[in-house]
């Protein structure tokens, strides 16, 4: 059963605009949350983490909201660059499972000019 | 330092044959976890060490996969009697091992089963 759910296999934006994924979970346990992004033939690149004890953490251009109650997480990224353009995962992981990461299926985001 | 590596990065086997995939985490980095990626989906979690032993394998789909971490640093993860289902890309992360570290990626061995 997939326990982390991103429902958007893809999302086109125009450069300098803001893009929005986003991911929800259905594990209660879970209290450390992940995006990773990756290129076609290399491994998952860790982009942003928040812990379950925050509602955002914000890097530079990218910030991840966490909504505990609706199990929903988000992650903005803004303004938009084409080299953004890759797979983005979310992820979740709990304590009591030594912290092994479950992804999603991927957002697939496009930056056009 | 480098970065986890992964030999090798591709393998093409027959169905019914034995494959080794190897993982060599970041230097000092105590947790080592694999992940199997099939097409169109995220990564999925096999197994995960903690220095020497497997701390968790719930994730191995059957005792067709075993893996191994003889000396706390290198792994390699051994599939017996392939089957064309086992093609995938195969990822290795490794960290610290302190709670909530973050995962670093290698670029993963894609496995091809024939």
């Amino acid at each position: 059963d997939q326990q982390v759910k991103q429902n958007s296999p893809s999302l086109s934006v125009q450069e300098g605009r803001i893009s929005i994924l986003n991911c929800d979970y259905t594990n209660s346990m879970f209290d450390y949350f992940l995006w990773y992004k990756k290129y076609p033939a290399e491994g998952p690149t860790f982009l942003i983490s928040i812990s379950s004890i925050k509602d955002k953490n914000e890097d530079g251009r990218f910030t991840v909201f966490l909504n505990k109650s609706a199990k929903h997480l988000s992650l903005h990224i803004v303004p938009s660059q084409p080299g953004d353009s890759a797979v983005y995962f979310c992820a979740a992981s709990a304590l009591d499972s030594g912290y092994a990461l479950n992804f999603g299926k991927g957002t697939s985001l496009l930056v056009t000019p | 330092g480098a970065g986890v590596s992964q030999t090798p990065s591709n393998k093409v086997t027959e169905k019914g044959k034995y494959v080794e995939l190897r993982c060599d985490p970041i230097s000092g980095h105590t947790a080592l976890y694999w992940y199997r990626q099939s097409l169109g989906q995220g990564p999925e979690f096999l197994i995960y060490f903690q220095g020497t032993g497997a701390a968790d394998d719930s994730g191995l789909p059957n005792d067709r996969f075993f893996a191994v971490r003889p000396e706390g640093s290198v792994s390699t993860l051994k599939i017996q009697r392939t089957e064309r289902g086992d093609s995938a890309v195969y990822l290795c992360a490794s960290t610290k091992g302190l709670p909530g570290d973050t995962q670093y990626f290698g670029p993963g061995t894609r496995l091809t089963v024939l």
